[in-house]
């Protein structure tokens, strides 16, 4: 049974503070890779997605990416109150047809 | 609007009804997924669809059925509804034919509260 596993928290950050997010999953032939965010009562809106082995930034969010220890991680550099939500990290499942598997999700909480 | 809609928003309905779900895109996007959320269980795949036409069951396909008639439309109908399947339901579509690592991004409707009493 393909599986993403997410730590649920609630992770609690000071504002202004580096958030780290973690991911693991158990199909190795995956090779796309999601991270959405989801506020209370809302739906999943995408961050970012990495494909590639290392570090992609898009302003203040990192994604990693290791194939090999089949790990993938969201920084959020300066958190702000703003970031609080749940996000989900949702791993392609190989074998085509475009699906992906989610995390369950870690709750974030950033505190002035 | 372009988008990716879904109707009712909220619905209460009592045990063993039919219910139906609807969904609708404006993007002809090829995929298309139903998911069901709960707490503490993330979001899981009902059945999605490739293309008109073509369906297939995901991690908990019971009690519901697809349909996929026209690319824009992916309703979901629960034939009997239990109190089990109370849930927010989401309905995504993807693009798919670009091929690349990007067309795997999944956009979500607003989502549907069911609640099964």
């Amino acid at each position: 049974q393909k599986e993403v596993e997410q730590n649920s928290g609630p992770l609690s950050v000071p504002e202004g503070a580096i958030a780290s997010l973690n991911c693991t999953y158990s199909d190795r032939g995956s090779q796309s890779f999601f991270w959405y965010r989801q506020y209370s009562g809302k739906s999943p809106e995408l961050i970012m997605f990495i494909y590639s082995n290392g570090d992609k930034e898009d302003g203040r969010f990192t994604a990693q990416l290791n194939k090999a220890s089949q790990y993938v991680s969201l920084l959020i550099r300066d958190s702000q109150p703003s970031d609080s939500a749940t996000y989900l990290c949702g791993v392609e499942i190989s074998g085509g047809y475009n699906k992906l598997i989610f995390g369950a999700g870690t709750r974030l909480a950033v505190h002035p | 609007d372009a988008g990716i809609t879904q109707s009712p928003r909220y619905k209460i309905t009592e045990t063993g009804r039919q219910v139906t779900l609807m969904c609708h895109q404006t993007w002809s996007h090829s995929y298309m997924f139903w998911y069901r959320q709960d707490l503490g269980h993330g979001l899981r795949l009902i059945y999605y669809s490739a293309a008109a036409d073509i369906t297939d069951k995901g991690e908990v396909p019971d009690g519901y059925v697809v349909s996929r008639s026209k690319t824009e439309n992916f309703p979901l109908t629960l034939e009997s509804a239990t109190r089990s399947q109370t849930s927010v339901y989401f309905c995504a579509s993807s693009g798919g034919l670009a091929g690349g690592p990007d067309s795997y991004e999944q956009y979500f409707g607003p989502g549907t509260r069911l609640t099964v009493t």
